[in-house]
């Protein structure tokens, strides 16, 4: 089974507009954490937003915040006021505490696309 | 800001040649990671490395592969006998350390092999 699942492989969004992102996970382990990182065309990886299974409260970064449920086992990033340089791919991914060598598990990724 | 470096961005090697792909984790940081990502795909984990040993390895590590921390700095993977499906992105992460969960990893820009 697959343990991130982004269920969308592209989406346009309007400049200015805010997008949802989704991202769902499975996993046993109490503990665990969500990251989102973004790729942009030229490849390179960057960390966004983190969020804990524990956290009580939605991650917020800047335009990025989290729509966090648990018992939904959902984890889907917002992005407020969009912008052309948003466009990209974006990666759900996990860690959980059990896993002994602390990799991240990926989802397939969203490619977001931003139209002026 | 310190940032994860990796070298060559791009590297094209015959079947069959061993290659060795070159990483520079973030000084302070003491988790090193491989994960590839072939075109289209998601990213996929390959191995953790911790107080230098292996700390996990994926399926896709076999024997082929190898890590190495030679030195104090760098972080080198390397692939024996290439095959054309080794051809992906592979990215080289750190993280700082400890078990708590909300540390990121942080991704260097990767190196694109090509295998002909």
């Amino acid at each position: 089974a697959q343990k991130i699942t982004q269920t969308q492989p592209g989406m346009f969004v309007q400049e200015k507009e805010a997008v949802t992102l989704d991202c769902t996970y499975d996993t046993s382990d109490p503990s665990y954490g969500l990251f989102w990182y973004k790729q942009p065309s030229s490849g390179e990886m960057i960390f966004l937003i983190y969020q804990g299974s524990y956290d009580q409260q939605n991650a917020t970064e800047g335009r990025y915040s989290l729509n966090f449920q648990k018992a939904r086992k959902s984890a889907n990033l917002v992005i407020s006021a969009s912008q052309l340089g948003d466009s990209a791919m974006y990666f759900c991914a996990m860690r959980e505490v059990n896993n002994a060598g602390n990799m991240l598990t990926f989802g397939g990724g969203t490619r977001l696309m931003v139209k002026p | 800001e310190p940032e994860v470096t990796q070298t060559p961005s791009h590297q094209v090697t015959q079947m069959g040649q061993e290659v060795i792909l070159r990483c520079v984790p973030i000084s302070n940081h003491l988790y090193f990671y491989w994960y590839r990502q072939i075109l289209g795909q998601k990213v996929e984990f390959l191995v953790s490395f911790y107080n230098n040993e292996i700390s996990e390895k994926s399926e896709i590590f076999d024997d082929q592969f190898s890590v190495e921390r030679p030195d104090g700095s760098n972080f080198t993977l390397k692939i024996r006998s290439t095959k054309l499906e080794d051809s992906a992105m592979y990215f080289c992460a750190s993280r700082i350390g400890g078990t708590v969960l909300n540390q990121p990893q942080h991704f260097g820009d990767g190196t694109r092999l090509s295998i002909l």
